[in-house]
């Protein structure tokens, strides 16, 4: 069984610029939740999809950051534009039934 | 809402030796726990989890973790461990299974030879 995959895995931008994050879950999996997480922390929810609805974006910064699941499968997390402080690992993560979430190898931004 | 702290930012400790890494949380309601194992450049990997019944879970790689209810704990522990068990151990919180998981900051286990 094929485990959650991100794309790009590391990506280098200039501030300002706008960036984009793709994730498949595992297929099967209901729900889909990005993280963000900083140097030395733990992972920090930014937003979960129940198949297409986002029932849980309090912690996602609207005026930059936006999310989309077409379909209720793959999700795009976008940027626009990027600032130096949103340099993070972001993790895509799945899950069926609840409680085990199953991640992804995460993308690595880096804002210059 | 709840939290975790995981009261440890680095455990050294030789190769063959036991570890505990220590992990509190905080909530009103019933609660599952969970640890995670991130190697470098990797997502999180799922070590074990507590949803109910035994509070003493195992897990795997040999890890095992004890729920504690009273002090509100949730401590990782491994009676010997291996150079490949280096790396960032997080703890985390779901209350009621509400699909909101909070992670602690982690712990990172450096095994030395």
């Amino acid at each position: 069984e094929a485990g959650v995959v991100q794309s790009p895995r590391y990506k280098i931008i200039e501030k300002k610029q706008p960036v984009a994050f793709w994730c498949n879950p595992i297929s099967g999996h209901n729900t889909l939740y990005w993280y963000r997480q900083n140097l030395g922390q733990g992972p920090e929810l930014l937003i979960r999809y129940e198949n297409e609805e986002a029932v849980d974006d309090s912690q996602l910064p609207k005026d930059r950051f936006s999310a989309e699941r077409l379909k209720g499968v793959d999700s795009t997390l976008k940027i626009q534009p990027a600032e130096l402080g949103d340099s993070a690992v972001y993790l895509c993560a799945s899950s069926f039934g609840g409680y085990e979430q199953f991640f992804g190898p995460g993308t690595r931004l880096t804002v210059l | 809402a709840q939290s975790v702290t995981q009261l440890d930012s680095q455990v050294p400790v030789f190769e063959e030796a036991p570890v505990e890494l220590r992990c509190n949380y905080s909530s009103s309601v019933s609660v599952y726990l969970f640890w995670y194992v991130q190697y470098p450049n990797q997502g999180l990997q799922l070590l074990l989890k507590y949803l109910s019944g035994s509070t003493l879970v195992k897990g795997i790689n040999g890890f095992e973790a004890e729920f504690n209810k009273s002090q509100t704990s949730f401590h990782l522990r491994k009676p010997s461990v291996h150079i490949s068990d280096t790396a960032e151990y997080f703890c985390a919180v779901s209350e009621n299974n509400n699909n909101d998981m909070r992670f602690g900051a982690g712990t990172r286990l450096t095994v030395k030879p």
